[in-house]
């Protein structure tokens, strides 16, 4: 199983661009979550949907859209950069109940 | 607010001695409780989840345990090892909430 995949790894962005990045995941989990990872800062909740075509804010919304089109996809948009969007970007998924969440490998992102 | 807290930020062990880890949280409603590893540049996995009605889990050396009432988890790790170095978060899952309040971790270092 390939779990949870993310795409791109890592972009090098100008401040003022726009981009997505993509989350799948292959275990037909209903919830599905955006986070950033920051040093001191912990894991921050961007965005979170609760099944396909639900979106909900989390802690740090501002600056970032989503999108849950398909039940296997969460899309993370930045409609144009700022260097304070520079960050680890986690996607994580899970199912309801007692399940663990599962998190990709992350997409490390800068903006210049 | 319902807050987790992981202290200390930091810490190293002799590679044998058994490893303590301490998570608080300061609402007793909650739904689960999650532990995780997360290495440099990767993901976080998933170790551990206790439900709100079970006191304790187990995983080979790992075992967590839950007190609700003092509001406490802490994660044990027997006769550590170089390859247990990583960041260990606690993470929780309240009652009426549809995501996970998440500690800042424990950086640990297992010393050979």
């Amino acid at each position: 199983n390939a779990g949870v995949t993310q795409t791109p790894k890592f972009r090098v962005l100008k401040t003022g661009q726009s981009m997505t990045l993509l989350c799948a995941q292959d275990m037909n989990h209903e919830y599905m979550y955006w986070y950033r990872q920051d040093p001191g800062m912990g894991l921050r909740l961007i965005h979170y949907s609760v099944g396909e075509g639900t979106t909900a804010k989390g802690e740090v919304p501002d600056g970032y859209n989503v999108s849950r089109l398909k039940k296997q996809n969460f899309l993370l948009g930045l409609e144009s950069a700022a260097p304070s969007q520079t960050s680890v970007y986690f996607c994580a998924s899970t199912g309801q109940g007692n399940q663990p969440q599962h998190f990709g490998d992350g997409t490390r992102l800068s903006i210049l | 607010k319902q807050e987790v807290t992981q202290i200390p930020a930091a810490l190293s062990v002799p590679e044998g001695e058994n490893l303590v880890l301490n998570c608080s949280f300061t609402d007793s409603a909650i739904y689960n409780l999650q532990w995780f590893r997360q290495d440099p540049g990767k993901g976080l996995t998933s170790l551990l989840l206790i439900q709100s009605s079970q006191r304790e889990q187990t995983s080979g050396r790992l075992n967590a345990s839950l007190d609700k009432s003092s509001g406490r988890s802490t994660l044990y790790i027997a006769a550590s090892q170089p390859g247990d170095s990583a960041t260990y978060l606690c993470a929780v899952l309240y009652y009426g909430n549809n995501r996970l309040a998440f500690g800042k971790g424990n950086q640990v270092v297992v010393i050979p």
